[in-house]
């Protein structure tokens, strides 16, 4: 069965530090991997997906994201942050055919200190 | 316009009761989902519905069925409320089957059960 692990339930960065969300995955075929943001009170927004081709990928908002294959991860990355960031992210795996579902990690909750 | 719609935003309703929660998308997708995030963040699919198939989560009790009138809408129905049915309610919806496609997701609906 696929799972996605999010090992960081929270994270505090200062505004304008560099960010990085770690997520790693389990799925028997290529992945389809996203990551979306959800702000307080809101539903969840697509920043970023990978299905195949660059494994690095570039999303809204300044974010960006690298597939590994052999770390099995799809960590998200923004090089400097700003204090609208501060949201809860979620990672996410799905592929295959038509029955398979996407699979949420437990998500993230970013915290910018000013 | 809104992409994904769902009313009501909050739902307060005792146990025992039937309600119902309503989800409009209008970006001519074919699947649409229903999701449940816990208190705790964690997102768990539901139901995902097209005009050809129903999929659901082996994990859902029958008091929980949707309804599709067409394309565009996929209703939550949840007969015998209990409080731990207490959660925020997504409904999304995808051009792809499954987990191949991005997702779009409503802005939630919060039920509250006494």
């Amino acid at each position: 069965a696929q799972s996605v692990t999010q090992p960081d339930i929270h994270i505090t960065v200062s505004e304008g530090a560099s960010l990085e969300l770690r997520c790693n995955y389990s799925y028997g075929a290529t992945p389809y991997l996203f990551w979306y943001v959800q702000s307080p009170g809101q539903g969840l927004q697509l920043l970023l997906k990978y299905f195949s081709g660059d494994t690095l990928v570039q999303g809204i908002k300044g974010f960006e994201a690298e597939f590994k294959r052999s770390q099995s991860s799809f960590n998200l990355r923004k090089p400097s942050v700003h204090w609208s960031d501060a949201a809860e992210y979620f990672c996410a795996v799905g592929g295959g055919n038509a029955g398979n579902m996407l699979t949420f990690g437990g998500g993230t909750r970013l915290m910018v200190k000013p | 316009d809104t992409a994904v719609s769902q009313t009501p935003k909050y739902l307060v309703t005792q146990m025992g009761n039937d309600k119902s929660i309503k989800c409009e998308q209008n970006l001519g997708h074919d699947t649409m989902y229903w999701y449940k995030q816990d208190s705790k963040k964690f997102l768990k699919i539901m139901f995902s519905y097209n005009n050809k198939e129903l999929i659901i989560n082996e994990t859902v009790p029958n008091r929980f069925s949707p309804k599709s009138p067409d394309k565009a809408h996929l209703n939550l129905h949840i007969n015998s409320l209990e409080l731990g049915d207490s959660a925020v309610y997504f409904c999304a919806s995808s051009q792809l089957a499954g987990g191949r496609g991005e997702q779009f997701f409503g802005p939630g609906t919060r039920l509250t059960v006494l």
